[in-house]
């Protein structure tokens, strides 16, 4: 166990719809980070954010947003969902913004249909 | 851009046979180097690292070299367990720029008794 919790474990969801999927990083880490992992794209960064600031951003979508709260648990914006959205979302977390190890979560996997 | 390239999978093997799987990367200055392996419904857990050129890292009879001559970074264990089946990621981080990881497609290890 990591100590990264993700929600929900499964989504399943139809096309053009919204979803959100939460983050809670290990205790004490300020970064999170949002990977996807596709068939198609294989594992791809999708965005980083540190102590509520956006850090990095990587492959991410415009109809995809991700925010930091104050409790630093993170959310990932999904909308206007496609068929080739369907993937699983890793969550990650680090102690700073640079040169850490990164712990995964179990992930989120999003079936759209 | 930054890329890494592993050999494709699935490799199958007997108990107790020597494992090597193969990465190659693309990046621009020195980048660290990782292996992440991800076992059946879990996250990915970082599995060993070389920062570099010429580093070993090492953990659980895996290990693997820094090679800045030939930009690889290919993983071995000389004896492998039905334990071991899982999917083997290799990755890169560029240093001094952000704590991003850029992924190779991964490879799926099925080791047989």
């Amino acid at each position: 166990d990591s100590g990264v919790t993700q929600t929900p474990k499964h989504l399943i969801t139809a096309t053009g719809q919204r979803v959100t999927l939460r983050c809670s990083p290990r205790s004490g880490d300020l970064s999170v980070y949002w990977y996807q992992q596709s068939l198609d794209q294989g594992l791809q960064f999708l965005i980083q954010y540190y102590n509520g600031e956006e850090r990095a951003k990587g492959n991410i979508l415009e109809r995809f947003s991700a925010q930091q709260f104050p409790d630093l648990h993170s959310e990932l914006n999904l909308s206007s969902l496609e068929l080739g959205d369907s993937a699983l979302y890793f969550c990650a977390s680090s102690v700073g913004g640079a040169d850490n190890e990164q712990f995964f979560g179990p992930g989120t996997r999003l079936t759209v249909l | 851009g930054d890329s890494v390239t592993q050999m494709e999978g699935p490799v199958t093997l007997s108990e107790e046979a020597f494992l090597t799987i193969n990465c190659t990367y693309t990046a621009t200055g020195y980048p660290s180097l990782f292996w992440y392996v991800q076992y059946p419904g879990e996250g990915l857990q970082l599995l060993l690292k070389a920062t570099k050129a010429d580093d070993k890292g090492s953990n659980k009879g895996f290990e693997a070299t820094y090679r800045k001559e030939t930009t690889s970074f290919h993983l071995e264990k000389g004896s492998v367990q039905v334990s071991d089946s899982a999917v083997y990621f290799c990755a890169l981080r560029r240093n001094n720029a952000g704590n991003m990881l850029t992924f190779g497609g991964g490879t799926r290890l099925m080791v047989k008794p």
